[in-house]
């Protein structure tokens, strides 16, 4: 079955560390979508990439790095410059045609914790 | 004035009952999406709709374009309903279009 993969389930990082979370779809998507959700407030879009090398700022993306070298895969990097880290990590991914007008397909997220 | 509100934000409902979520946003959209999340986390895309009705099962999804208000009906709830119910605005079309998610509403369906 076609979908979208984020792992780990869970994340733990030390303060000062980078960490990476990866997000993996075999639905032939070009776009995907990277969303952070905090306690009582809506998902908010960190990162998008519409195409293979190539992706955009989202509304917070201070703190975050992606990057887009194949299709399928679009990895986000919680950087040490990110203050708030701890919150739930949603990927997602939609069909370019009709860009707007398909649904956007969801990952079962990640929770990076500080410790 | 955020841009989504949802209401109500909890909602206990016993097994049988008719749902209604609702949904009012404060600027032009081109289409609005209704999704449903797990206790684990996970979304799932339930309707994106740019006007009137759209039917699936035990759900409905209305829109009102004017009135800048959606719902979300859900028929004959069942425990396996209970889940947060997040209503997205979407601004924008072709390649240049945002989404704006509301807080959720957390439904709990009770045997």
């Amino acid at each position: 079955d076609g979908g979208i993969t984020q792992s780990p389930k869970y994340l733990f990082r030390k303060e000062g560390q980078n960490v990476t979370l990866s997000c993996e779809q075999n639905l032939n998507h070009d776009a995907m979508y990277w969303y952070r959700q905090d306690p009582g407030q809506g998902l908010r879009l960190i990162y998008y990439s519409q195409i293979v090398n190539d992706f955009q700022k989202g509304d917070i993306a201070e703190g975050y790095s992606v990057s887009r070298e194949k299709k399928e895969s679009f990895p986000l990097t919680v950087t040490s410059a990110q203050k708030n880290p701890t919150a739930f990590y949603l990927c997602a991914s939609s069909r370019e045609e009709g860009w707007g007008n398909q649904p956007q397909h969801f990952g079962d997220g990640t929770r990076l914790s500080i410790l | 004035k955020n841009e989504v509100e949802q209401s109500p934000q909890n909602l206990t409902a016993q097994e049988g009952e008719f749902i209604t979520i609702n949904c009012s946003y404060s600027v032009g959209i081109s289409a609005l999406h209704w999704l449903q999340q797990h206790p684990g986390g996970g979304i799932v895309s339930l309707f994106m709709l740019s006007s009137g009705k759209k039917k699936h099962g035990r759900l409905i999804a209305t829109i009102n374009i004017q009135e800048k208000h959606s719902s979300l009906h859900i028929t004959a709830s069942h425990p396996r309903d209970s889940a947060v119910y997040i209503c997205a605005p979407q601004r924008g079309g072709g390649s240049n279009y945002k989404l704006t998610f509301g807080k959720g509403t957390l439904l709990t369906v009770n045997p």
